[in-house]
């Protein structure tokens, strides 16, 4: 069975500091991860995916992540937060050995930046 | 390209009414997939398809069916509504890329089904 998690309902930021919102994973093959953030009234829009490769991925907006396979991490990052990025970020999972298996969300984690 | 649209934005139902949500999109997306979003819950996956005319079983598809008559169009059907099913759904699409799984699913805004 593949699982993700979310340990923080919410994170708070002041405007321009960095940021991290924290995902850990379990497949049991290699992970495909993906992380999307979802503004209020919208749906989830992409911001970036780790398949294979380099670890630390960049994506949309300014966002990174970088995966970590000893601890089964992939923490979103961003060096200096912005109040337009509060929003709900979901992390996401899909074991890459398993064709049918699809793809597992977090329960969400919502970022607030505070001017 | 106007991506992946959902009709209709909110719906409130009686216990026992049946509806059906529209999810299209025009971006030639051979996959395509419906979610439900509760709160704490993230998203879950109710039925998806991975061709036209070609249907199958999510997570939790009790209480719901789905057709795939056009590659464009996919429809969540409830036949008969329960307030369990008060819930924000979700449509999304994707194309195979060379590694299985590995797809990125475009999202669409979402209906907003309030069953009472």
């Amino acid at each position: 069975a593949q699982s993700v998690a979310q340990p923080e309902d919410q994170v708070n930021v002041a405007e321009g500091n960095p940021l991290t919102v924290k995902c850990t994973y379990s497949v049991s093959g290699n992970p495909y991860l993906f992380w999307y953030v979802q503004y209020p009234n919208r749906g989830l829009q992409f911001l970036l995916k780790y398949i294979t490769g380099d670890n630390l991925v960049k994506g949309s907006y300014g966002f990174e992540a970088e995966f970590n396979k000893s601890q089964t991490s992939f923490h979103l990052k961003k060096p200096s937060a912005l109040v337009s990025d509060s929003a709900l970020y979901f992390c996401a999972v899909r074991d890459g050995n398993n064709a049918g298996n699809m793809l597992t969300f977090g329960g969400g984690t919502r970022l607030m930046v505070k001017p | 390209n106007a991506g992946v649209t959902q009709t209709p934005k909110f719906r409130v139902l009686k216990t026992g009414q049946s509806m059906t949500l529209l999810c299209a999109q025009d971006m030639n997306h051979e996959y395509m997939y419906w979610y439900r979003q509760d709160p704490g819950m993230g998203l879950r996956l109710i039925h998806y398809s991975v061709g036209e005319g070609t249907t199958a079983k999510g997570e939790v598809p009790d209480g719901y069916n789905v057709s795939r008559l056009k590659k464009q169009n996919f429809l969540l059907g409830l036949e008969s509504a329960a307030p369990s099913q008060t819930s924000v759904y979700f449509c999304a699409s994707s194309y195979p890329t060379g590694l299985a799984g590995a797809e990125t699913q475009y999202f669409g805004p979402g209906t907003r089904l309030l069953v009472l």
